[in-house]
């Protein structure tokens, strides 16, 4: 089955500064990649994605990139702000499109 | 719209009883999934529905675990002889097709006593 791991675990950034994360997955049948921003006790949020058919995607802020030759993918975030501190995931979609395999978390913390 | 809800939010149970879980998708969505959180990691999958056949149980971990959707819209996720290791947070989740996006509910954090 799909294995996806993520760096680092933590990552603490002064606000405004660039944070990425990275992650990397085994099946190269995987064609869909979202990334969750997960606060303390809430549900996870869908924050960007891409599908296996881009190179990069962007949002405001946020970007996403995806390299299938490498079959890794990283989130960008610019100018960080204390709000952005959280959990952040990254997931992989099996070919089946039924199951996301998720990486073990970012616990990033944006230091005012 | 009103996004994916889950009951309870919290459930507190003894070892060795029943629990049943509650997920309302969002509506029109055909497909749910249900996944387990444990603390200090990522969701793990359990099982899959497209509409109101169960398509992929292959993460439930064994066979106390089952999980229903008769009508095709709510799930009902039931936990059969719990155990202490069954503490978690339980998330369902739902798209409007199967590899679309797919939108988490709150979860339901059953504790196991």
């Amino acid at each position: 089955g799909e294995n996806v791991e993520q760096h680092p675990s933590t990552l603490s950034v002064q606000e405004g500064d660039s944070a990425v994360i990275k992650c990397t997955y085994s099946d190269s049948a995987s064609n869909y990649f979202p990334w969750y921003k997960q606060e303390l006790g809430k549900r996870p949020q869908l924050i960007i994605d891409i599908r296996s058919n881009v190179g990069e995607k962007k949002d405001q802020r946020i970007a996403v990139t995806l390299n299938k030759t490498a079959k890794h993918f990283s989130l960008h975030i610019t100018e960080t702000q204390p709000e952005d501190s959280a959990v952040y995931f990254c997931a992989a979609l099996n070919n089946a499109g039924n199951m996301l395999t998720f990486g073990g978390g970012t616990r990033l913390m944006v230091k005012p | 719209g009103a996004g994916v809800s889950q009951t309870p939010s919290n459930k507190v149970t003894e070892k060795g009883k029943y629990v049943e879980l509650r997920c309302d998708p969002i509506s029109g969505h055909t497909a749910l999934y249900w996944y387990r959180q444990s603390l200090g990691q990522g969701p793990e999958f359990l099982i899959y529905f497209q509409g109101t056949g169960a398509a992929d149980d292959s993460g439930l971990p064994n066979d106390r675990f089952f999980a229903v959707r008769p009508e095709g819209s709510v799930s009902t996720l039931k936990i059969q002889r719990t155990e202490r290791g069954d503490s978690a947070v339980y998330l369902c989740a739902s798209s409007s097709y199967r590899g679309g996006e797919q939108f988490f509910g709150p979860g339901t954090r059953l504790t196991v006593l």
